[in-house]
Formats: C-alpha cells, structure tokens, sequence
C-alpha cells in the first residue's frame, strides 16, 4: 500500500511569515506530486504539481521535491488570513496508475 | 479551465432509498473517480473508471455501485442509503498519469 504522511496540524504562523508544510511518501517510483487547497466545506482545488527534483514557484507558492529523501514540500510566503485552509498532498498510487494517494492533510492557520 | 460538475451540493434522502450521484466534465478525460470524504479519515476512494463502461473498485466499494455510459458522465449509486454513508461526496476526472486530478464542488449528502 502506497503510503504519503503528512503532519495533521493544525499549523500556526502570523500573517506575513513563511508556511512549511511538508509531505513523505513512500513509493520511490513516484515520479508526480500535487499540492491542493481545501477550505472548510469547499472541494480540493489544485494550486502547485512537480515532477523534478528542486524547486517550483508559483507566485507566493513553492514546492520544493527531494526524491533521495522521499519528500516534498510547499512553502507559502507572505501568509494571508485567506491562506487558511487543509493543504493536501497526492502522489501516484503505484507505477502506471491513475489513482492518486492523498495524505489527510494539514490544516493550517494564519493568524491575524 | 476543466470543470468538474456535481448534480447536487447537498442532498438530504432517507434509510432503505435509491440514491443517484451524477458527475459531468467538459475536457474529454478518460479517468474518473469518486471519493468520500470524513473528518479525521481523508479522501477514500470508492471506485474509480479509465473508460467508458469500464470500471474499478477503490478502497470502499461496499454499498455503492456506479456506471459510465458515456465518457464525460460518472455516476455514483448507494444501492440502499444507509445512515454511515452520510458524508461529502468528492467526483474527480483526469487525463494523463502524471496528470492532476479536478475535483467538483462536491455533495454533502445526508441520510436520515
């Protein structure tokens, strides 16, 4: 069983810090990882994927892929009130599969 | 954008009945997939479809059936509702396996 933990939270910062949320999996072949948004009662929307080693930015977002260390993180600056919300992490469920493996989230706050 | 559309937002129906999820999207994706959602258990999958007629089952599959007549159209039936399945219901599509999943709004569904 394809596995990707992820420290439930909840996640304090104040507005305007950094936010590090991070995620661990498993699967060694996993070789693609989502990032989604949740806010209460909405549906997960997508905000960052990689696929590379190293670093991605997107705005305030980055997620940042360590494959040797089987980790993958986003960093979220400058943190708003609005940034509250469950962050989610997926990967792959296995080599050539469809599904995704979603970890339970992390809910983070972003104090005022 | 891809839009994922879910029949309902929230749908309130009783023990013993026949209950119809339906889920649309517009990008011609060959991959869809229904989930639950519960506090404190994440997404579960509950079956998911890579084509049309085709299908399989997720972690949960117990009490639900689905169809796919056509390739935009995934449907999710509890055969006879039951009061633990009351939960928010989660449709996803996608195309590719490294590709992201797209989520509808969702549809929190209550059994009394």
């Amino acid at each position: 069983q394809k596995e990707v933990e992820q420290n439930s939270g909840p996640l304090s910062v104040p507005e305007g810090a950094i936010a590090s949320l991070n995620c661990t999996y498993s699967d060694r072949g996993s070789q693609s990882f989502f990032w989604y948004r949740q806010y209460s009662g909405k549906s997960p929307e997508l905000i960052m994927f990689i696929y590379s080693n190293g670093d991605k930015e997107d705005g305030r977002f980055t997620a940042q892929l360590n494959k040797a260390s089987q980790y993958v993180s986003l960093l979220i600056r400058d943190s708003q009130p609005s940034d509250s919300a469950t962050y989610l992490c997926a990967a792959p469920s296995g080599a050539g599969s469809y599904q995704l493996t979603f970890g339970k989230g992390t809910k983070l706050s972003v104090i005022p | 954008d891809v839009k994922v559309t879910q029949s309902s937002r929230y749908l309130v129906k009783r023990t013993g009945e026949k209950v119809f999820l339906e889920c649309v999207q517009d990008m011609d994706h060959e991959n869809m997939f229904w989930y639950r959602q519960d506090p404190g258990l994440g997404l579960r999958l509950i079956y998911f479809s890579y084509d049309v007629k085709m299908k399989e089952k997720g972690d949960i599959p117990e009490g639900y059936s689905v169809s796919r007549e056509k390739k935009e159209r995934f449907s999710l039936i509890l055969e006879s509702a039951s009061t633990n399945q009351t939960s928010m219901y989660l449709c996803a599509s996608k195309q590719g396996y490294n590709q992201p999943q797209h989520f509808g709004d969702g549809t929190r569904l209550s059994i009394l």
